[in-house]
């Protein structure tokens, strides 16, 4: 099974600032690798797929980088609705795995 | 609307059975595969099963095989995910998720873009 790590578990940032979270897999993966957004008390929310594909309706201050084994995902801006925690998730092969968590906190 | 509303939760004794329902409606069901995702009291997400289309195929996490079954009925916009032999440890919320494809760069790339609001399932004496 393919292993999802994530750095860092949390984070503490201030609105405008320009956060990075990555995420590392066990093994090549290409570009199988999905990030989601999830506010407590809530579903997980579809931000990116393939890596670097930005969902319909998410905006343009989040991206997506990476291929292989090693996958980033940016926030340009921070803006007061994206303290949240955020998860990576390989589709490569099942089981279909996710990353620990990264939550983002405001400073 | 795109919706998915699951249905099904509660408390159970370890080694009992449960079945979760997850409705489907504003978009045509039979055309996608569909998962359930389950979430643990201040855990991570993780993934549990999920179903083809016709349900020819299915998938598992290791930690529920043997012990749950994940089906649908096309004709009812419906899947479920029956679980039989749970234990403390099968106490999570489960979510149902959609499941699609973004075909590029010469392969077929999964995610899951619509989920439910999730059904909690206790397992406790």
């Amino acid at each position: 099974d393919i292993q999802m790590t994530q750095s860092p578990s949390s984070l503490s940032a201030s609105v405008g600032d320009r956060v990075t979270i990555t995420c590392r897999a066990s093994q090549s993966i290409n570009s199988f690798l999905n990030w989601y957004q999830q506010k407590p008390g809530k579903a997980p929310n579809l931000l990116i797929y393939a890596a670097s594909s930005l969902q319909s309706g998410v905006p343009s201050r989040f991206s997506g980088s990476g291929s292989g084994t090693d996958f980033t995902l940016a926030i340009s801006s921070l803006q007061p609705e994206d303290f949240a925690t955020y998860y990576c998730q390989q589709s490569y092969s099942t089981p279909y795995s996710f990353g620990q968590g990264t939550k983002l906190e405001i400073k | 609307e795109v919706q998915l509303v699951e249905s099904g939760g509660g408390l159970v004794q370890p080694g009992g059975s449960l079945r979760l329902s997850c409705a489907a409606s504003g978009f045509t069901f039979s055309i996608y595969w569909m998962n359930w995702v389950r979430q643990a009291p201040g855990k991570g997400l993780e993934w549990v099963a999920n179903i083809k289309q016709d349900g020819s195929e299915k998938y598992y996490v290791d930690s529920v095989k043997g012990r749950f079954t994940i089906s649908r009925d096309n004709a009812k916009s419906s899947l479920y995910l029956q679980m039989n032999s749970l234990r403390a440890e099968d106490t999570a919320v489960y979510y149902c998720a959609r499941g699609d494809f973004w075909r590029g760069y010469g392969y077929y790339y999964y995610y899951m873009d619509v989920w439910g609001k999730g059904a909690t399932v206790t397992v406790s004496s």
